[in-house]
């Protein structure tokens, strides 16, 4: 059972807009803030969003992230083919001597 | 370029120990904290515990406390992660991943993945 919590899955067509959500509680992202990951099938997590909704540069712009209180969201526009992966929110959670914490993954197909 | 190289992929039975290492270069060692994330087979990221580099202070998530430790060797930049007393649901890859903030779960570079099969 993932601390954070995120719907299972997603989908969307070619050049739509998806947006995936995630929510958490006050020790974590009502507190801290949140970074979002992208796993395609067998590699390792990229870094897609830190810091709520800051792009690494190498990140496309069709990526976004917002946060309000302990709930956060990834949108995606323009969505590609090669975007269908694993997306994962976590944050920092400041309980426990401090850890990070993850949601359970949404599994984004694009048909 | 900022780059985390893990060790390869270990076999081992029940009740065994195995140590993943993790070599870094590219950044200053003792400046991040070095995180490691496991994934079971077609299961979701689980945080394991991080390590500082520069002092060797470590916490552990409570799921693997007694049996994880995780150490240094900040002359050849390396962490490593050892799991004691394996069970079979220990297999997963294993990744280790460098925070770039401190205490920010923002986990910039991760390691390609070492893959850990319990069987007997």
């Amino acid at each position: 059972q993932s601390v954070l919590t995120q719907t299972p899955s997603a989908s969307g067509t070619p050049g739509q807009r998806v947006t995936i959500s995630c929510s958490g509680s006050s020790s974590n992202i009502g507190s801290n803030t949140v970074n979002w990951y992208q796993q395609l099938p067998g590699t390792a997590p990229k870094l897609l969003i830190y810091s709520n909704n800051q792009r690494p540069s190498t990140v496309p712009d069709r990526f976004s992230g917002s946060k309000s209180g302990a709930s956060a969201s990834l949108a995606i526009s323009g969505l590609q083919s090669e975007d269908e992966a694993d997306y994962y929110c976590a944050a920092w959670d400041d309980s426990l001597n401090g850890r990070v914490v993850f949601g359970g993954g949404t599994k984004l197909t694009v048909l | 370029q900022v780059q985390l190289v893990q060790s390869g992929a270990e076999v081992k039975k029940p009740g065994a120990s195995v140590k993943v290492s993790c070599k870094a270069s590219g950044y200053t060692f003792t400046g991040h904290y070095i995180h490691w994330v496991r994934q079971a087979p077609g299961q979701g990221l689980e945080w394991m515990g991080w390590i500082t580099p520069d002092s060797g202070g470590t916490n552990f998530a409570q799921k693997f406390q007694g049996r994880v430790a995780m150490t240094r060797d900040t002359s050849i930049r390396t962490a490593y992660m050892e799991l004691s007393r394996l069970r079979s649901d220990d297999t997963a890859v294993y990744y280790c991943a460098k925070e770039e903030a401190l205490w920010s779960g923002y986990l910039d570079v991760w390691g390609q993945g070492t893959t850990v099969t319990v069987s007997s």
